[in-house]
C-alpha cells in the first residue's frame, strides 16, 4: 500500500522568500509522483510529476521538486514566491501497486503575506 | 484543449434529499475517476470507470452513493439520501491511456444542512 504525509499543514512565508514544502511517501515498488495546486474554490491544477529519468522536476510557476529514492521524499520549491501562490498544496503517489491510482496527502497551506 | 467540466458549481440541499453531479471529461480520455474532497483533507477516490466499466469503487458507499457512464463519456454521480457527513467537495478526473496523469475538474461544492 502507498501512502504519503505532508509533514506541514500550513507554511507562512513572506513574499519574495523562498520556500520549501516536504513531502514524504511510502511504498515498495517504483513509483510516480506528483504535486498539485488548488486555489480557493477550484479544483487541483497539475504543478509538476516525476515519473522517470532526472531527479529534479521542473514545473509551471517556477515550481521544481526533487526525487529522493534514499529518502522517499519529494519536496516542493520555489525560490521567491508571490501573493498569488498562496493556495493548497497536494502531494501524491501513484504507480503499479496502486493500479496508477494516486494516493494524496492532506495537504499544506501555504501563505504568503506582503 | 478543454478541460474537464463539472456542474453544478453548487448545490445545497438538506439531509435525506437527493443530489446528482455531472462530469464531462477531456476529450479521448477513457479514464473517468470521482474524488470526495472533505474540508481539511486530500482527496479521496469514491470510483474510477475505464470507458463504461467500473475499474474500482471499493470506497464508494453503495447503500447512498450510485455513479454511471453509459455511454463511456459522460458520468453522473448521485447521492441519495444525503447525510450531514456528505458535505463536501466532489471532483471529477480524467485521464488517457497513454500518460499516468489525472487532470482535474473545477468540483462541486455540496452543502448538506
Amino acid at each position: 500500500a502507498q501512502s504519503v504525509t505532508q509533514l506541514d499543514s500550513q507554511v507562512p512565508v513572506f513574499e519574495e522568500a523562498p520556500v520549501e514544502l516536504r513531502c514524504n511517501y511510502s511504498s515498495s515498488v517504483s513509483v510516480y509522483l506528483f504535486w498539485y495546486v488548488q486555489y480557493p474554490n477550484q479544483g487541483l491544477q497539475l504543478l509538476l510529476k516525476y515519473l522517470s529519468g532526472s531527479t529534479l522536476v521542473k514545473g509551471i510557476n517556477g515550481f521544481e521538486a526533487e526525487f529522493n529514492k534514499s529518502q522517499t521524499s519529494f519536496h516542493l520549491r520555489k525560490p521567491s514566491v508571490h501573493i498569488s501562490d498562496t493556495a493548497e498544496y497536494f502531494c501524491a503517489v501513484s504507480g503499479p501497486g496502486g493500479s496508477y491510482i494516486p494516493t494524496f496527502g492532506r495537504g499544506t497551506s501555504l501563505i504568503v503575506h506582503p | 484543449e478543454a478541460g474537464v467540466a463539472q456542474s453544478p458549481r453548487y448545490k445545497i440541499i438538506e439531509k435525506r434529499q437527493s443530489v446528482a453531479f455531472w462530469c464531462n471529461p477531456i476529450s479521448g480520455h477513457a479514464t473517468l475517476y470521482w474524488y470526495q474532497q472533505i474540508l481539511g483533507q486530500g482527496p479521496k477516490l469514491l470510483i474510477q470507470f475505464q470507458n463504461n466499466g467500473v475499474v474500482d469503487d471499493s470506497q464508494l458507499p453503495k447503500d447512498r452513493f450510485s455513479a454511471e457512464r453509459l455511454k463511456g463519456v459522460d458520468s453522473t454521480l448521485k447521492i441519495q439520501p444525503a447525510k450531514l457527513e456528505d458535505s463536501a467537495v466532489y471532483l471529477c478526473a480524467s485521464s488517457s491511456s497513454r500518460e499516468q496523469t489525472q487532470y482535474f475538474g473545477p468540483g462541486t461544492r455540496l452543502l448538506v444542512l
